[in-house]
């Protein structure tokens, strides 16, 4: 079975700029989020998707969006990047409801300039 | 506020030898514990879980240590490798509506050969 999937793995955007992120779960999988990484702040939650209903969103600015398709494919969108936006943006899937083993795509690194 | 905490950033344990990375968290809520190990540049990978029901999982080298009066938990794995080598994250879920994951900061570990 292939992994989670996401693209694109790199990118380079300029302050003010918009940008969407791709993630392709695991087949079967209806239960997507997302997380970022950053060197000061860790793992950080910021929304998480199931049956094309956002579940549940973290502490993030409402720059910060995402939606999910009946494929249960996700996208994730942030609008006026900041320099503070740049990470890596990594998807996760879940095969079940809730409180299952969640698995990682490679991420998306982001940097803004 | 963090609710998820590893408190030691690093480890180095010769090879052979048993690796102990512990994790405390403060939410009583949390039900289901999971440690991944990460490289870098690449997503998290799940390595073993553990619901709040049990006190102790074990697959292969790794065995996961529940103990829910101090609120902690730890990983071992025995014995230790050089391909171990990495930052192995403990997360936290309030299993009940959702998937969201609360991250420890990471905990560096190096197996000497």
């Amino acid at each position: 079975k292939a992994g989670v999937t996401q693209t694109p793995r790199y990118l380079i955007k300029t302050r003010g700029q918009q940008v969407t992120l791709s993630c392709s779960p695991i087949s079967g999988h209806r239960s997507v989020s997302w997380y970022q990484q950053t060197p000061g702040q860790g793992l950080q939650f910021l929304f998480e998707y199931f049956s094309e209903t956002q579940r549940n969103k973290g502490n993030f600015p409402g720059r910060f969006s995402g939606r999910q398709f009946s494929n249960s494919r996700s996208e994730m969108n942030v609008s006026t990047l900041e320099l503070g936006d740049s990470a890596l943006y990594l998807c996760a899937s879940s095969p079940r409801g809730v409180g299952i083993e969640q698995y990682f795509g490679p991420g998306t690194r982001l940097t803004v300039t | 506020d963090q609710q998820v905490k590893q408190n030691s950033p690093s480890l180095s344990v010769q090879e052979g030898r048993i690796s102990i990375l512990n994790c405390d968290y403060t939410n009583s809520m949390f039900d289901y514990f999971l440690w991944y190990k990460k490289y870098p540049a690449e997503g998290p990978t799940f390595l073993i879980s553990i619901s709040s029901i049990k006190d102790k999982n074990e697959d292969g080298r790794f065995t996961v240590f529940l103990n829910k009066s101090a609120k902690h938990l730890s990983l071992h794995i025995v014995p230790s490798q050089p391909g171990d080598s990495a930052v192995y994250f403990c997360a936290a879920s309030d299993s009940g509506a959702t998937n969201k994951l609360i991250f420890g900061t990471g905990t560096l570990l190096a197996v000497q050969p």
